[in-house]
């Protein structure tokens, strides 16, 4: 069973600033079958990125995602106040247990 | 645009099936794959398991004793059972459908929170 750890837990940023998000698996994780999604208070998690790399529809190019080995990063290129909430990264039936990007 | 919609009672009493359905709008139920995905209050997503419109499933290991899945095409639906609850099935649950090729999970119902207790 792939194991997903997502770091750091919190990311404390300003608005304008850039967020880099980090999920490792425990073992080679194809890139086609990582996601990463953005969850709201009370909202349930909408898919940003799929396939590592390919923005789902509608997502604003300042979300990118990339991949090295079993390594795969989200990168928020400049927040938005709209933003700030908890991330997760998917692979298959596996999800990791979120970093949360807050206001400093 | 596909929408999903959880229906189901919110409070279910301990040792007794926790009993969901999603309703699937804005697209047919058909050739996709159709999954359960919970969350404990202040917790991370756990994936419950999947069903396919043909009915085959899929349940995720620690759970699959507790789980039946069930498909309604006529009825666009979709429904999860889980059978003796205890206080730590608490959650939010949602109904989501998921892309196989490459895999993710596109539409999401709004989820319903579901409290076991006496």
């Amino acid at each position: 069973e792939i194991v997903l750890t997502q770091s750091p837990g919190t990311l404390s940023l300003s608005p304008g600033e850039r967020a880099t998000l980090s999920c490792r698996a425990s073992q080679s994780v194809s890139s086609s079958y990582l996601a990463w999604y953005q969850q709201k208070p009370g909202q349930a998690p909408r898919v940003l990125i799929y396939g590592a790399f390919s923005r789902a529809t509608g997502i604003p190019d300042r979300f990118s995602g990339s991949a090295s080995g079993t390594d795969f990063t989200l990168t928020i290129s400049r927040l938005e106040p709209e933003d700030f909430a908890v991330y997760y990264c998917q692979q298959g039936e596996t999800f990791g247990q979120g970093t949360k990007v807050e206001i400093k | 645009q596909v929408q999903l919609q959880e229906s189901g009672p919110g409070l279910v009493k301990p040792s007794e099936t926790l009993s969901l359905t999603c309703t699937v709008s804005g697209g047919s139920i058909s050739s996709h794959y159709w999954s359960w995905i919970r969350q404990p209050p202040g917790k991370g997503l756990e994936w419950i398991g999947y069903i396919y419109y043909s009915g085959s499933t899929n349940y995720n290991p620690s759970l699959k004793s507790r789980v039946t899945m069930s498909v309604d095409t006529s009825k666009n639906q979709f429904s999860l059972k889980l059978s003796s609850v205890t206080a730590a099935d608490t959650a939010v649950y949602y109904c989501a459908r998921r892309v196989v090729k490459p895999d993710y999970f596109d539409y999401w119902g709004q989820g319903t929170l579901v409290t076991v207790a006496s």
